[in-house]
């Protein structure tokens, strides 16, 4: 069974800071990897799909990959108070049609 | 211009009744899926189809049944409903890769939140 696990929270960050979100997968031959936010009553939104090791940063969201430990996270710069949502990890795996998803983190920034 | 369109957004109904949601999408991709989210969040995968075929089905009671008439709509019906029916079902639509397998990532309709009473 392909899972993927995050820490559910809530994280809490104050205002400005560095929120920083995670997630480990069991798949190893997982090829494509998603951070969707979601707030409450809405549904998800993709914010950052990443598919190779390394960062991948868009504006004050940067994405980290390492396949060898089987490790996605979640970088927020200068978190605001609208970045307060459920962040959802989700995988790809090799060879298949759908996404599976985490169960997602809470975060609360603090003004 | 809505990209990924559910309907209803709200449906409640008595246990026993039939019901259907329906789903549209206007951005060409050419794999839809439904997904189940429960009171605690967590999103499951129930079908997928690609141009009209289903390739996903997971464990899900035969009482739901998704129906896809082209590659633009996916419709879910579920007849008999039970209490534990009750959640938000999540339309999205994908892309295949266009050599190899594995999708990019999703776009999410709004939602239908589904309450059986």
């Amino acid at each position: 069974q392909k899972e993927v696990e995050q820490n559910s929270g809530p994280l809490s960050v104050p205002e400005g800071a560095i929120a920083s979100l995670n997630c480990t997968y069991s798949d190893r031959g997982s090829q494509s990897f998603f951070w969707y936010r979601q707030y409450s009553g809405k549904s998800p939104e993709l914010i950052m799909s990443i598919y190779s090791n390394g960062d991948k940063e868009d504006g004050r969201f940067t994405a980290q990959l390492n396949k060898a430990s089987q490790y996605v996270s979640l970088l927020i710069r200068d978190s605001q108070p609208s970045d307060s949502a459920t962040y959802l990890c989700a995988v790809n795996g090799r060879g298949d049609d759908k996404i599976i998803f985490g169960k997602g983190t809470r975060l609360h920034i603090l003004p | 211009d809505t990209a990924v369109s559910q309907t209803p957004k709200y449906l409640v109904t008595q246990m026993g009744n039939d019901k259907s949601i329906k789903c549209e999408q206007n951005l060409g991709h050419d794999t839809m899926y439904w997904y189940k989210q429960d009171s605690k969040k967590f999103l499951k995968i129930m079908f997928s189809y690609n141009n009209k075929e289903l390739i996903i089905n997971e464990t899900v009671p035969n009482r739901f049944s998704p129906k896809s008439p082209d590659k633009a709509h996916l419709n879910l019906h579920i007849n008999s409903l039970e209490l534990g029916d009750s959640a938000v079902y999540f339309c999205a639509s994908s892309q295949r890769f266009s050599r190899g397998y594995g999708v990019y990532g999703y776009t999410f309709g709004s939602g239908t939140r589904l309450t059986v009473v």
